[in-house]
């Protein structure tokens, strides 16, 4: 069973703080990793995806990715109360193109 | 670009009735298509995914069934809902052989 273990939180940061999501995998060829974020009651939207090792960033979001260690980060800077939600890591072990979905993170900024 | 459509948003059903949920994607050809259901403070679990017509794959049996009779259209079926059938119902679409997934925004049933 390929696991996709995620803190369930919630993490609590001040507005403008930056936010760290973490997430470990346990499918060492795991190639793709994926980030969505979920507000209550709504479905789960991409935000990223990362394939190699290092750092993506787009706008506030940063991807971090190391696979040695088998672990995925997200950071959010200037965090804003509108980043409120849920966030899902997703990884797809390898040898299959269907990831495989963390429970997911809470996160809430407070003003 | 692609867009997933998913009805009814809500559905407030009795057990032991039957269920049809819909999902169509419009903008592309030929995706792979997933049926997903979230419970309550858990994580997604993946019921079915479909490469094409008439291709279902089962991930956990149980009394759900899926059909795929058109390319972009995906149905979530029961002859006979139970309690633990509640759930946040989701379809998602991927390019052939993608791995990148969009979901639609979701059937919530309620089954009481």
């Amino acid at each position: 069973q390929k696991e996709v273990e995620q803190n369930s939180g919630p993490l609590s940061v001040p507005e403008g703080a930056i936010a760290s999501l973490n997430c470990t995998y346990s499918d060492r060829g795991s190639q793709s990793f994926f980030w969505y974020r979920q507000y209550s009651g709504k479905s789960p939207e991409l935000i990223m995806s990362i394939y190699s090792n290092g750092d993506k960033e787009d706008g506030r979001f940063t991807a971090q990715l190391n696979k040695a260690s088998q672990y995925v980060s997200l950071l959010i800077r200037d965090s804003q109360p509108s980043d409120s939600a849920t966030y899902l890591c997703a990884v797809t072990p390898g040898g299959s193109y269907i990831p495989t979905f963390g429970r997911g993170t809470s996160l809430i900024v407070h003003p | 670009s692609q867009t997933i459509h998913q009805w009814p948003a809500t559905l407030v059903q009795p057990v032991g009735s039957p269920l049809s949920l819909e999902c169509t994607v419009e903008g592309t050809s030929n995706p792979n298509l997933y049926w997903y259901r979230q419970a309550a403070g858990r994580g997604l679990q993946l019921l079915f995914y479909s490469v094409g017509i008439g291709q279902i794959s089962s991930e956990v049996p149980q009394n759900l069934s899926a059909s795929r009779p058109q390319d972009r259209q995906f149905i979530l079926s029961s002859k006979k809902l139970l309690l633990s059938d509640s759930g946040f119902y989701l379809c998602a679409w991927s390019h052939q052989g993608g791995e990148t997934q969009y979901f639609g925004p979701g059937t919530r049933l309620l089954v009481l």
